[in-house]
């Protein structure tokens, strides 16, 4: 069964720094999805990462794929307070995609 | 376009009775539907695989009996949530696949939330 590890679970920033969500998982997925949930919201999808050594940025945000080291990364450069929301990573395995547990993203002034 | 909708968006029921929540895919045909739930401040956990015309996927530890899946033309799966307990309040979110393109991407509805009185 895939299983996702992703890390921090929580992140507290100060507007301006930069920080790095990891996502690891442990099988062979080519595909990974990465979405930002707000509170009492759904999903918004933010990446969909297809092969590895992809990348991909919007805006403050950039997220890779290492599908070799079973590594996706989001990064966050001069965070902002818009940013504070809870972030997950999904790989996908043949049509298997899991989530992984989240990370609770607070960006203060 | 690739949007998903869900009805309704909260519910409040008594103990004991059972609840339908819908999913829809407006702007495209979806073949495989999913069904989440997600209690406060956890992750998505899939309940669920829903295909048109055939039965749903249940994944362990979730009683097929108990959440009742219908996946009855290509824009609509229901979930039937039976005999609701308070332990069954959660939010519940479902996402639909185009059944064609590489991505395989799901695009998520805005979800419900059942709190079970």
């Amino acid at each position: 069964e895939l299983k996702v590890e992703q890390n921090p679970l929580f992140l507290s920033m100060q507007e301006g720094k930069n920080y790095t969500i990891y996502c690891n998982y442990s099988t062979t997925s080519d595909r990974l999805y990465w979405y930002r949930q707000d509170p009492g919201k759904s999903l918004e999808s933010l990446f969909v990462l297809l092969s590895n050594g992809a990348v991909k940025q919007e805006g403050r945000l950039m997220a890779s794929l290492d599908t070799k080291a079973r590594l996706s990364t989001l990064h966050i450069t001069a965070a902002v307070h818009d940013l504070s929301a809870t972030y997950f990573c999904a790989p996908d395995d043949d049509n298997d995609m899991r989530f992984g547990a989240g990370t609770r993203l607070t960006v203060k002034p | 376009g690739a949007v998903v909708s869900q009805h309704p968006s909260r519910v409040i029921c008594k103990s004991g009775t059972s609840v339908k929540i819908e999913c829809r895919s407006l702007d495209f045909q979806a073949t495989t539907m999913f069904w989440y739930r997600q209690f406060p401040k956890q992750s998505l956990m899939l309940m669920a695989t829903s295909n048109e015309g055939s039965k749903a996927t249940y994944e362990q530890g979730v009683e097929k009996d108990k959440f009742l899946i219908n996946h009855a033309s290509l824009t609509l799966s229901t979930l039937t949530v039976t005999s609701a307990h308070p332990e069954d309040s959660s939010f519940y979110i479902c996402s639909a696949r185009p059944p064609s393109g590489r991505s395989n991407e799901q695009f998520f509805g805005p979800g419900t939330r059942l709190t079970v009185l």
